[in-house]
């Protein structure tokens, strides 16, 4: 297996611009997660889905973020409109059930001109 | 709100010492992970346990939940160790992970 498979690696924008960052979970895996790594905040988790369904979106820092998993092969987060403070590392994750070990994707590292 | 402490924050060893990295939380889990983030940004996850003790190649992971407290421990350290070690746990009924700010590790030669 591959994998969790995330794109893009790097993505810069500008203020203002919408901004879609994409996941892959393994294959079989039921559960999947988006986290955000700062400096000054470390990693926190934005939203998580079980069975493609969104069970907890109360990290999400406003109403400009949302998330989507369409089918169980494919997430999306999007950022629209983007901002500066939204420069960080998105991570995403998968794991086969809920409480079980997490499987990282590379990340995805964001900056916002 | 649960705390999670982890100590040290920055860890200098030689290669072949003995490595421990201490994780200390404030309420009650269900489980608590150790994860490995290496310079180039990758997270692994590598252990998730609950109770006692786990131990995979030179890593040891161990937690006494009494004293809410686990401890990674890595045997014969080698420089590819280097990387920053973080503990996140998982409260009862709560599938978030609350996440320490991580222990920096650095293995030289």
């Amino acid at each position: 297996d591959a994998g969790v498979i995330q794109s893009p690696r790097h993505e810069v924008t500008e203020m203002g611009q919408e901004v879609t960052l994409r996941c892959k979970p393994i294959s079989g895996h039921n559960s999947l997660f988006w986290y955000r790594q700062t400096m000054m905040r470390g990693l926190e988790l934005l939203i998580y889905f079980n069975n493609n369904v969104p069970i907890d979106d109360s990290g999400m820092p406003e109403d400009r973020f949302s998330a989507k998993m369409p089918n169980a092969s494919f997430s999306t987060l999007k950022i629209q409109p983007s901002e500066p403070r939204d420069s960080a590392v998105y991570f995403c994750a998968s794991s086969f059930q809920l409480n079980e070990k997490l499987f990282f994707g590379s990340g995805t590292q964001l900056s916002v001109l | 709100k649960n705390e999670v402490e982890q100590s040290p924050q920055n860890l200098t060893a030689q290669e072949g010492e003995f490595i421990t990295i201490n994780c200390s939380y404030s309420v009650g889990i269900s489980a608590l992970h150790w994860l490995q983030q290496h310079p180039g940004g990758g997270i692994v996850s590598l252990f998730m346990l609950s109770s006692g003790k786990k131990k995979h190649g030179r890593l040891i992971a161990t937690i006494n939940i009494q004293e809410k407290h686990s401890s990674l421990h890595i045997t014969a350290s080698h420089p590819r160790d280097s990387a920053v070690y973080i503990c996140a746990v998982r409260e009862f009924g709560n599938e978030k992970l609350t996440f320490g700010t991580g222990t920096r590790l650095t293995i030289i030669p």
